[in-house]
């Protein structure tokens, strides 16, 4: 198993560009979701999905948009980037229950000039 | 909505002593409290978690306690190794999302 793999790895963005964050679970899990990290702040989060079809705002959302179409695959697109939205971006998966391990990928940094 | 704080925010200790990190949280309805380790350059990985009706579990030289009353749970790493170096976060949940602490950076010297 593979996990929960994050692409790129690396980013560099201009002011203005838009681009996709990949994320993608080979666990059949139901519940996924997206973090933001920067120093000094832990973990906060972005957009967040219970299931295909289905998502939500997290604490942070604005500037991103995100889609579930398939239980693998959950992009977190930059919609117009912003020097702000510099951060190292997580992804996460977890069973459908409440309340269970969330598993995560190896994260994206991301750094917008 | 539930707000996490953790102390300290950073820990240095000397190999083979013990390492508390103490988190508090203010919703009274969250029930499940993990605790994840993040390496550099890695993603957060859950080392071990308690939901609120146990108050302590152990996982070798690892151990959580929570007091619900208190709202506050506990990391608790004994004989400590170069290797626990890292940075801790812990999490409070009552449903799908995680709410994390600031986190702490362990240091652990030889």
């Amino acid at each position: 198993n593979a996990g929960v793999t994050q692409t790129p790895k690396f980013q560099v963005l201009k002011t203005g560009q838009s681009m996709t964050l990949q994320c993608a679970q080979d666990m059949n899990h139901e519940y996924m979701s997206w973090y933001r990290q920067d120093p000094g702040m832990g973990l906060r989060l972005i957009h967040y999905s219970v299931g295909a079809g289905i998502t939500d705002q997290g604490e942070v959302p604005n500037g991103y948009n995100v889609s579930r179409s398939t239980t693998e695959d959950f992009p977190l697109r930059l919609l117009s980037a912003a020097p702000s939205q510099t951060s190292v971006y997580f992804c996460a998966s977890s069973y459908g229950s409440r309340a269970a391990e969330a598993f995560f990928g190896q994260g994206t940094r991301l750094t917008v000039v | 909505g539930e707000n996490v704080e953790q102390h300290p925010s950073t820990l240095s200790v000397q190999e083979g002593d013990s390492a508390v990190i103490k988190c508090t949280y203010s919703d009274s309805a969250s029930n499940y409290f993990p605790w994840y380790k993040q390496e550099l350059g890695k993603g957060p990985q859950l080392i071990i978690d308690i939901r609120s009706n146990v108050g302590e579990k152990k996982d070798q030289r690892i151990a959580v306690t929570l007091n619900k009353t208190a709202k506050h749970f506990s990391l608790h790493i004994t004989e400590t190794q170069p290797e626990d170096s890292a940075v801790y976060f812990c999490a409070a949940t009552s449903g799908y999302a995680l709410n994390f602490g600031k986190g702490t950076s362990l240091l652990v010297t030889p």
